[in-house]
C-alpha cells in the first residue's frame, strides 16, 4: 500500500498571500494525484485531478504540480473561503486509493 | 444535477449490522463504478470499497475483507453497503462516490456509531 504524506499538518497564512501544500508518496504514483477541499460538515470537494488538471469550476488560483513521489497544492491569492483542510489522494496504484492525512490552512 | 444521497447510518452494538444506501441520480448510474469512502470524527479519508458498473468486480480496504460487502441495483440507480461484526474503529460518516476515485461527486455522507 502506498503511504501519502502531507505536510506541514496546519499552515497558517493570511489572506491575499500565497499558500504552499505539499504530498509525498511513498513510492511514485506517477501523475494518479488528486487534491481535495474539506470545510467543516462538508463533503469534500475535488481541486486536482491528474496531479495538474483543476476540476470543473474550480477557481484559476488553485493549482497543482509534481509527479513521481512530490506534488504541490498552490493557492496563488488566499481568499476567505480557502480557510479548510486539504487532503491528496494518490490513485495511480489501486486498489486502495489513499489519502493523505491532511493539511489545515488557517488564517494568519 | 448529480446527486447521492446516502441513507440506513446510526448507532450500533459492536459485533452489529448495519446496511448503508445510496440513490444516485442526475447522471447514468450503470455508466460508473462506485465507491464507498469513510471519515473517522476529526480524522482523514479512507478509502472503503468500489463496484464496477455490473457488479462483476468489487475491491475493498483490508481492514473490512470478510465483514463488508459493497453491492448495487442498477434498475434502481443505488449502491449500498453491507457492514457486518461491526467494530468501535467503524464509527465513521460514510460518503458515497461516483468513480472509483478523483471525481466530483460525492454525497453529503451517513454517520455510524459503533458503541455500547
Amino acid at each position: 500500500e502506498i503511504v501519502m504524506t502531507q505536510s506541514p499538518a496546519t499552515l497558517s497564512v493570511s489572506p491575499g498571500q500565497r499558500a504552499t501544500l505539499s504530498c509525498r508518496a511513498s513510492q511514485s504514483v506517477s501523475s494518479g494525484l488528486a487534491w481535495y477541499q474539506q470545510k467543516p460538515g462538508q463533503a469534500p470537494r475535488l481541486l486536482i485531478h491528474g496531479a495538474s488538471t483543476r476540476a470543473t469550476g474550480i477557481p484559476a488560483r488553485f493549482s497543482g504540480s509534481g509527479s513521481g513521489t512530490e506534488f504541490t497544492l498552490t493557492i496563488s491569492s488566499l481568499q476567505s473561503e480557502d480557510f479548510a483542510v486539504y487532503y491528496c489522494q494518490q490513485y495511480n496504484n489501486w486498489p486502495p486509493s489513499t489519502f493523505g492525512q491532511g493539511t489545515k490552512l488557517e488564517i494568519k | 444535477e448529480v446527486q447521492l444521497v446516502e441513507s440506513g447510518g446510526g448507532l450500533v452494538q459492536p459485533g452489529g449490522s448495519l446496511r448503508l444506501s445510496c440513490a444516485a441520480s442526475g447522471f447514468t448510474f450503470s455508466d460508473y463504478w462506485m465507491t464507498w469512502v469513510r471519515q473517522a470524527p476529526g480524522k482523514g479519508l479512507e478509502w472503503v470499497a468500489s463496484i464496477k458498473q455490473d457488479g462483476s468486480e468489487k475491491y475493498c480496504v483490508d481492514s473490512v475483507k470478510g465483514r463488508f460487502t459493497i453491492s448495487r441495483d442498477n434498475a434502481k440507480n443505488s449502491l449500498y453497503l453491507q457492514m457486518n461484526s461491526l467494530r468501535a474503529e467503524d464509527t465513521a460518516v460514510y460518503y458515497c462516490v461516483r468513480g472509483r476515485y478523483a471525481d466530483s461527486s460525492w454525497g453529503q455522507g451517513t454517520l455510524v456509531t459503533v458503541s455500547s
